[in-house]
């Protein structure tokens, strides 16, 4: 089946850096990504949806300055999650859409970040 | 807003007992759902889906029922095994053409030996 690669599984950075996130489709091309946020416990939440060629759409209440979202392939994304901050620790999960009629998602394996 | 929630926050199960993961969404307008797993600090794993013109569909071991008139969605996993032990979610497809999902809070199945 479809590969979504993510890259770091985990990451602790301290507070005021910034993070990137890559997240590969090994096997196919997506023309677009999703990134997810996810807290302890919680289900996955839409930060925004990265569009190859074109600026992400964000969804509601996510910063797009804290978040920012390059789409430079049609096989790469990256989050790069600016000025840590320790509530900003969370599990980050990325996925890509592909199958038949492209609505099956398949998922990175997510990163764990860690702001200490 | 249009949600996806769970029923059961957490199932316990005797191992090669089946299992039963309910959901209820409420946008009736979906037309596309698809059931994950997720293992402790794991992305999720796509398990099964169905469109809302099919009432139920089948894998190994899986099977998913939709019933549009309650909106609900259940999973059920056959002779449950201890790698069945996951976070399972529901996932609402509200967008058009590959567009995101709308996930449920998710079940907690723990099979018990």
């Amino acid at each position: 089946g479809a590969v979504v690669s993510q890259h770091p599984s985990w990451v602790i950075c301290k507070s005021g850096t910034s993070v990137k996130i890559e997240c590969r489709s090994l096997d196919f091309q997506a023309t677009t990504m999703f990134w997810y946020r996810q807290f302890p416990k919680q289900s996955l939440m839409l930060m925004a949806t990265s569009n190859e060629g074109s600026k992400a759409t964000y969804e509601q209440g996510v910063e797009k300055d804290k978040f920012l979202i390059n789409h430079a392939s049609l096989t790469l994304s990256t989050l790069t999650v600016t000025s840590a901050h320790p509530e900003d620790s969370s599990f980050y999960i990325c996925s890509a859409p592909h199958g038949r009629t492209n609505t099956e998602a398949f998922f990175g394996q997510g990163t764990r970040l860690t702001v200490v | 807003g249009e949600s996806v929630g769970l029923h059961l926050p957490t199932l316990s199960v005797q191992e090669g007992d089946n299992s039963i993961i309910n959901c209820a969404y409420s946008n009736s307008a979906s037309d596309y759902f698809i059931w994950y797993k997720q293992e402790s600090g794991k992305g999720p794993q796509f398990i099964i889906d169905i469109r809302s013109n099919m009432d139920k569909r089948q894998g190994q071991r899986v099977t998913v029922l939709l019933n549009k008139t309650v909106k609900h969605l259940s999973l059920q996993i056959a002779a449950t095994q201890p790698g069945d032990s996951a976070v399972y979610f529901c996932a609402e497809n509200i967008g058009d053409y590959g567009q995101n999902f709308v996930f449920g809070p998710g079940t907690r199945l723990s099979v018990l030996p």
